[in-house]
């Protein structure tokens, strides 16, 4: 069962243009959102996150969209830059005791061309 | 300010052999995740401990697998009679509490099984 899902394996943009990752989630009992990028060979490295109650949330070049009612997040890049090129991990958790485990998305990789 | 250190990076193993994986988590955490990525697939939760205790390993295999966050030193994952399906990149993360918080990863260990 999985609980978070990205359609998109690859995405692949321009320098200088928008990259949107998509993320969708199944479980309404999850209420924080998390982005991570990871190079190869490396752990994820935290981007940005956000919390159920709002619904973007704005870090630089980054930033995070929540529709609840859908069920859905997205990421954007704006504008992207060739250093981009990584996997992408969405991350979910229900902020409770024994929730504080994440749950993630299979990951997309996104591909910035010069 | 170091980040979480896992060692070691790489550990190859033969069949039926023990495998143990190290996890010091930032300097303030006091909250320790593990994750594991099979290859092609995204990271999925196996434990969560704080120190000397075990607080969700719901995502442990019930056999073989253990782990432990002592008093004093790292946290650490254990793998006994290893099996070529264990073959894996093992990641810890830390955090400064539990709930909605931002968990910091690892560069992972990656583990293979002969």
């Amino acid at each position: 069962d999985q609980q978070v899902k990205q359609n998109s394996p690859s995405l692949s943009v321009q320098e200088g243009r928008i990259s949107i990752l998509n993320c969708d989630y199944t479980n309404s009992m999850f209420d924080y959102f998390l982005w991570y990028k990871k190079y190869p060979a490396e752990g994820p490295t935290f981007l940005i996150s956000i919390s159920s109650i709002k619904d973007k949330n704005e870090d630089g070049r980054f930033t995070v969209f929540l529709n609840k009612s859908a069920k859905h997040l997205s990421l954007h890049i704006v504008p992207s830059q060739p250093g981009d090129s990584a996997v992408y991990f969405c991350a979910a958790s229900t902020g409770e005791t024994s929730g504080s485990r994440l749950t993630f998305g299979e990951g997309t990789q996104l591909t910035v061309n010069p | 300010n170091a980040g979480v250190m896992q060692n070691p990076r790489h550990l190859v193993r033969r069949r039926g052999q023990e495998a143990r994986l190290r996890c010091s988590p930032m300097k303030g955490h006091s909250h320790v995740y593990w994750y594991r990525q099979l290859p092609e697939e995204g990271l999925k939760f196996m434990v969560y401990l704080q120190k000397e205790n075990i607080i969700d390993e719901s995502g442990m295999p019930k056999e073989r697998f253990s782990a432990e966050f002592p008093k004093e030193g790292p946290s650490i994952l254990r793998i006994q009679q290893v099996v070529r399906g264990d073959s894996a990149a093992y990641f810890c993360a830390s955090s400064r509490s539990w709930g909605a918080e931002t968990q910091y990863f690892g560069p992972g260990t990656r583990l293979l099984v002969l």
